[in-house]
C-alpha cells in the first residue's frame, strides 16, 4: 500500500524567504502525487498535482513541486513566502487503481514571520 | 458547481450519544470518501463509495461507525455510542468517474464536520 512521509511537522520562514516542504512517498506502482493546503477549521484545497508527463508541476499561489522518482520525493517549494501562506500543508499519494484511495502525510505547519 | 457540502459543521455531544453527519458531493461525482482528521494529524481514510456501493472500509471504522449512500448521491456517517476518542474533524470528499476525460485522481473536499465528545 502507498504511504507518505513529511519531514518536519513545523517549518518557520521569514516573509520573502524560500519555502521548502519535504515529502517522500512509498508506492508499489507509479503514483499520483498531490499537495493540499488547509487553513484553520476549513477543508483541504488542492495546491498542485502530479500525474504523468512533466516532473515539475506548478500550482496555485506560486507554489511548485518536482517529482523525483529516483529519490521517491515530491517536495513543495515557493521562492518567496507571503504572510498568507501560513497554513497546514499535506502531501498525498494515490495509486492508479480503481479505488483511488488517497493516503496523506501527517502534515507540515508553515509559519511565516514578518 | 456548488462544491462538496457537509452538515453540521460543528457538533458537540455527550459521551454515549449517537451522531450523524451528512455529505452532499459534487453532483456529477460518483465516488465519495470519508476521512477522519485528529488534531495535528493528516486525514485518515475511513471508507469509500462508488455510486451506492461501499467498496472499501478501513479498520479504523469500528462497528460503532456506519456509512451509507443509499441512492448514490448524498452520504451519511453515523457514530453510535460516541466516545471521547471520536472527537475529530470528519472530512468528506468526492471525485468524478475514473474514465472521465481529464480525470486525475484529485479529491474534492468539503469543509468538514467537527465533532467534540464531552
Amino acid at each position: 500500500a502507498q504511504s507518505v512521509t513529511q519531514l518536519g511537522s513545523h517549518v518557520s520562514v521569514s516573509e520573502g524567504a524560500l519555502v521548502l516542504l519535504r515529502c517522500n512517498y512509498s508506492s508499489s506502482v507509479p503514483p499520483y502525487l498531490f499537495w493540499y493546503v488547509q487553513y484553520p477549521n476549513q477543508g483541504l484545497q488542492l495546491l498542485l498535482k502530479y500525474t504523468t508527463g512533466a516532473t515539475l508541476v506548478k500550482g496555485i499561489n506560486g507554489f511548485e513541486a518536482e517529482f523525483k522518482k529516483s529519490e521517491t520525493s515530491f517536495h513543495l517549494t515557493k521562492p518567496s513566502a507571503h504572510m498568507s501562506d501560513a497554513a497546514e500543508y499535506f502531501c498525498a499519494v494515490s495509486d492508479r487503481g480503481n479505488n483511488n484511495d488517497m493516503r496523506f502525510g501527517a502534515g507540515t505547519r508553515l509559519t511565516v514571520k514578518p | 458547481d456548488t462544491g462538496v457540502s457537509q452538515d453540521p459543521r460543528h457538533k458537540i455531544t455527550k459521551r454515549g450519544q449517537n451522531v450523524t453527519f451528512r455529505c452532499d458531493p459534487i453532483s456529477e461525482h460518483n465516488r465519495l470518501y470519508w476521512y477522519r482528521q485528529t488534531l495535528g494529524q493528516g486525514p485518515e481514510f475511513l471508507t469509500y463509495f462508488q455510486n451506492e456501493a461501499q467498496l472499501e472500509k478501513s479498520r479504523l471504522l469500528s462497528d460503532r461507525f456506519s456509512a451509507e449512500r443509499p441512492k448514490g448521491s448524498f452520504s451519511t456517517l453515523e457514530i453510535q455510542r460516541t466516545e471521547q476518542g471520536d472527537s475529530a474533524m470528519y472530512l468528506c470528499a468526492s471525485s468524478p468517474p475514473r474514465g472521465l476525460a481529464g480525470w486525475t485522481g484529485e479529491l474534492f473536499f468539503g469543509e468538514g464536520s467537527r465533532l467534540t465528545v464531552l
